[in-house]
């Protein structure tokens, strides 16, 4: 079974620290993402990376960034965190076979910013 | 641009009873549509999947059919558990590999 785990389940942070969310996946997926949940939004998708060290901006990027060293982790970093960040953020993983496109989800991470 | 708009929950319903969350897409070109469930506490996982016109997805007792004349992939069950109480998203995947997202019905399911 493929799993996608992320570092924390619940998390609080304060305005203005740097706050890092952790994801790692064991199925040597090629492609790596981060989406933020928030009610009445669904998902809605910060960044991606399609390989090692490289990286695209999703629809709301602005405020974070990635960092992908290693093919199975994928690092979302919130700069300066603000109270507007409190979500919950979703990582997700697939292959690159043209018809495997299911995306694979780890439980998420509640981030609470005070 | 790629949009998928699904009906606005929540949803109640006794156990046994028939269930249907209706969803339309707008995309250019023959996008892949899926639908994802998130049980309480848990990450999202896919549930069925369709990725040409006419295709039926089904799983667990769900099905959907893909409608290209309609642009539509309602979601369907006969008889709801309890157990299928969760979030259901309507996603689809256009020509890369970013997924749209539906905005979620919340399903409850009362014994």
């Amino acid at each position: 079974d493929v799993k996608v785990t992320q570092s924390s389940r619940y998390l609080v942070k304060r305005t203005g620290e740097k706050v890092f969310l952790e994801c790692v996946q064991d199925m040597d997926h090629e492609n790596m993402f981060w989406y933020r949940q928030d009610p009445g939004l669904g998902l809605r998708l910060i960044y991606f990376s399609y390989d090692v060290k490289m990286k695209e901006k999703g629809d709301i990027p602005e405020g974070y960034s990635v960092s992908r060293e290693k093919k199975e982790r994928f690092s979302l970093i919130l700069e300066s965190a603000s109270t507007n960040q409190t979500s919950m953020y979703l990582c997700a993983s697939s292959p690159v076979e043209r018809d495997t496109d299911t995306q694979y989800f780890g439980p998420g991470t509640r981030l609470t910013v005070l | 641009g790629n949009s998928v708009t699904q009906m606005e929950g929540p949803v109640t319903l006794s156990e046994e009873a028939f269930l249907t969350i209706n969803c339309t897409y707008t995309a250019t070109g023959y996008p892949s549509l899926f639908w994802y469930v998130q049980y309480p506490g848990e990450g999202l996982q896919l549930l069925l999947k369709a990725t040409k016109a006419d295709d039926k997805g089904s799983n667990k007792g769900f099905e959907a059919t893909y409608r290209k004349e309609t642009t539509s992939f309602h979601l369907e069950k006969g008889s709801v558990q309890v157990s299928d109480s969760a979030v259901y998203f309507c996603v689809m995947r256009g020509s890369n590999y970013k997924l749209t997202f539906g905005k979620g019905t919340l399903l409850t399911v009362n014994p």
